[in-house]
């Protein structure tokens, strides 16, 4: 079975802090890779695609870098807005997710 | 504008069948390379996508669920069915349907998502 594996579960930080957030594919997928976020009560929201492209109105302070297998999600400058749940998501077959990253005040 | 809404049972019993529809607005499922998928959540989970079904009519399931699952686009292309058979308490989740887009060069993704519909299935 094709997975993601997504580190860590959770992380704690302060407004203004940068966070990374890495994904693992357990096979290779180029550059087709997803992050979003999640905010209780709601839908995923599409933050990075491509694994580096920034889609249409999501703030700078997102980057995502990678290929293949590893993947990583930099939030820098976090602002209270950011505090939600993170999932990658790969898109090279049948779109599974990690098991997600849930970041929290400190 | 896109949006996309789900409808359809919130309760049911094991093993009876969920049928789904997504209703959608601001986009043609008649465009090369949009699709409607589905996808759904059990209660503190990520994520779980389902199935897809493509501008073209061509269709893709998750394989360890494909034997109960059905996705189709109405003749007018302006919503999406999807069924589930044989549901079981483990099924119960929110189910959202959203659009597929092709990013030409770097793969498709589920930029719009509706607002999901929670199914509680009962023994």
């Amino acid at each position: 079975d094709f997975q993601m594996a997504q580190s860590p579960s959770s992380v704690s930080a302060s407004v203004g802090d940068s966070v990374t957030i890495t994904c693992r594919a357990s096979q290779g997928i180029g550059t087709w890779l997803a992050w979003y976020q999640q905010k209780p009560g709601r839908a995923p929201k599409l933050l990075i695609y491509g694994a580096s492209s920034l889609q249409s109105g999501v703030p700078s302070r997102f980057r995502g870098s990678g290929s293949e297998t590893d993947f990583t999600l930099t939030i820098s400058n976090l602002q209270p807005e950011d505090f939600a749940t993170y999932y990658c998501q790969q898109a090279n077959g049948f779109y599974a997710f990690g098991q997600g990253t849930r970041l929290d005040i400190k | 504008q896109i949006t996309l809404k789900e409808s359809g049972p919130t309760l049911l019993k094991s093993t009876q069948t969920l049928t789904l529809t997504c209703n959608f607005s601001g986009f043609s499922l008649s465009t090369s390379g949009v699709g409607v998928g589905w996808i759904r959540q059990s209660p503190g989970r990520a994520p779980e996508w389902l199935a897809v079904v493509y501008w073209d009519g061509d269709n893709r399931y998750l394989p360890s669920l494909h034997h109960r699952l059905t996705i189709m686009m109405d003749s007018s292309k302006d919503h999406v069915v999807f069924r589930m058979t044989n549901m079981d308490p483990v099924d119960t989740a929110t189910y959202y349907c959203a659009h597929r887009k092709t990013f030409y060069g770097s793969g498709s993704y589920y930029d719009f998502w509706g607002q999901g519909i929670l199914v509680t299935v009962s023994s």
